[in-house]
């Protein structure tokens, strides 16, 4: 099945730094990446999702790249602020195979110094 | 519109007691999952639904069962606790079981003595 690796675990940054998670995967078949965020006690939530045909995607402060040939994927936010203080997942998705569904990475735990 | 729900929000249970874990979404939503979230493991797949009427095994089913008892709610049955199955589980929907955004519940504690 797919593996998903995170890195790294624990990022601390200073405020209006910017901030780089990285994930790898193991399946070639793969062909939907999305990034959840999940505060303390809180449900998990999209913040952003990048599909096999497309390269980068951008989202105000946050974007995406996608490297289908090394399989990888990273998350940047740029001019961090308190509030993206939290725990990031990323996941990779592929259909079919009897696998449906996501595989999450272990989490970067992101803390913004003020 | 409330998303998708989840009963009961925290629940402790003895060993080798059992109980059933309660998810609905309102969103007209064709697929349905349940992951559990463990310290440093990140989310892992127990059961997901593609549509209704069918259901297949994720990661870690073992220990676990789950039913589709309509389009609207999903749920996820612990037929014999331990204190392993001690995890925070969540449900989570989406438009169709690929490439869609998934849409996560509130999370059910579960603690297992």
């Amino acid at each position: 099945g797919e593996n998903v690796e995170q890195h790294p675990s624990t990022l601390s940054v200073q405020e209006g730094d910017s901030a780089v998670i990285k994930c790898t995967y193991s399946d070639s078949a793969s062909n939907y990446f999305p990034w959840y965020k999940q505060e303390l006690g809180k449900r998990p939530q999209l913040i952003i999702d990048i599909r096999s045909n497309v390269g980068e995607k951008k989202d105000q402060r946050i974007a995406v790249t996608l490297n289908k040939t090394a399989k990888h994927f990273s998350l940047h936010i740029t001019e961090t602020q308190p509030e993206d203080s939290a725990v990031y997942f990323c996941a990779a998705s592929i259909r079919g195979g009897g696998a449906d569904g996501l595989t999450f990475g272990k989490g970067t735990h992101l803390i913004i110094q003020p | 519109n409330a998303g998708v729900t989840q009963t009961p929000k925290f629940q402790v249970l003895k060993t080798g007691q059992s109980m059933t874990l309660q998810c609905a979404q309102d969103m007209n939503h064709n697929s349905m999952y349940w992951y559990r979230q463990d310290p440093g493991m990140g989310l892992r797949l127990i059961y997901y639904s593609a549509s209704e009427g069918t259901t297949d095994k994720g990661e870690v089913p073992n220990g676990y069962n789950v039913s589709r008892l309509n389009k609207r709610e999903f749920s996820l049955r612990l037929e014999s606790a331990a204190p392993s199955q001690t995890s925070v589980y969540f449900c989570a929907s989406s438009r169709q079981v690929s490439q869609e955004t998934q849409y996560f519940g509130p999370g059910t504690r579960l603690l297992v003595l």
